[in-house]
């Protein structure tokens, strides 16, 4: 079946890099694009950007200049690095697959970062 | 950006009733090639990930139970849930992927008295 499963450290120092991993299973990085997508505590949800099928990505320019994605196809996994951590990026991380015209059709549990001295 | 206006923010109902959420997109999301609205509604219950109610702005998703609706085209749209029950306490969210960024609305807390 089709599962997502984010993994980074929960603990991040102000001003240094962010980085998380999205392990996937059930289908292939090359035929669904996958998605990340932030949510603060008791807040909204926030689309980061995305890893297409082809190996592209495209950014909200809100992160534009201090997000990454990248993945690894032979290991199924989908990386997100975001540099200059502040404490406003503290929140849930979510990484989902794009189900073509449906949407967001699978999540991951999602992983809670928080940025602190 | 096409910001997504949700409202109420929360509402308090007793199970058997009917809920109305509205969403307001700032521009159309009907796409014009496959005449479809890009509009998906979430449903976030506490402590879990968001789980996809409905696509195309009024397609459910499988496993979805047909006490939930989507409709609504253009700018604005609607989720109704038909005879509430306990279970379906949690936050639900319209998204558009029609133009990225996609976003997502502030969302409604639905609460079971």
């Amino acid at each position: 079946q089709v599962q997502l499963k984010e993994s980074g450290p929960g603990l991040v120092q102000p001003s240094q890099t962010l980085s998380l991993t999205c392990t996937v299973s059930g289908f292939s990085l090359t035929s669904y694009s996958v998605h990340w997508v932030r949510q603060h505590s008791g807040k909204s949800l926030e689309w980061m950007g995305r890893m297409w099928s082809d190996g592209d990505t495209s950014y909200n320019s809100a992160f534009t200049s201090r997000l990454s994605i990248s993945r690894d196809t032979s290991k199924s996994q989908v990386f997100l690095k975001m540099n200059s951590l502040q404490t406003e990026d503290t929140g849930t991380y979510y990484c989902a697959r794009n189900g073509g015209y449906k949407g967001f059709d699978y999540w991951g549990q999602g992983v809670m970062v928080t940025v602190s001295s | 950006d096409i910001v997504m206006t949700q409202s109420p923010s929360s509402l308090a109902v007793s199970a058997g009733e009917t809920v109305t959420i509205n969403c307001k997109s700032s521009q159309s999301l009907f796409g014009s090639v496959r005449q479809k609205n890009y509009l998906a509604w979430y449903q976030q219950k506490p402590g879990q990930s968001p789980k996809l109610l409905i696509y195309l702005a009024s397609t459910r998703e499988s496993g979805v139970p047909d006490r939930f609706i989507g409709s609504g085209s253009g700018t604005d749209f609607t989720l109704t849930i038909s005879s509430v029950q306990a279970e379906d306490l949690a936050n639900y969210y319209c998204q558009q992927y029609y133009d990225t960024p996609l976003t997502f609305g502030s969302g409604t807390k639905l609460e079971i008295k």
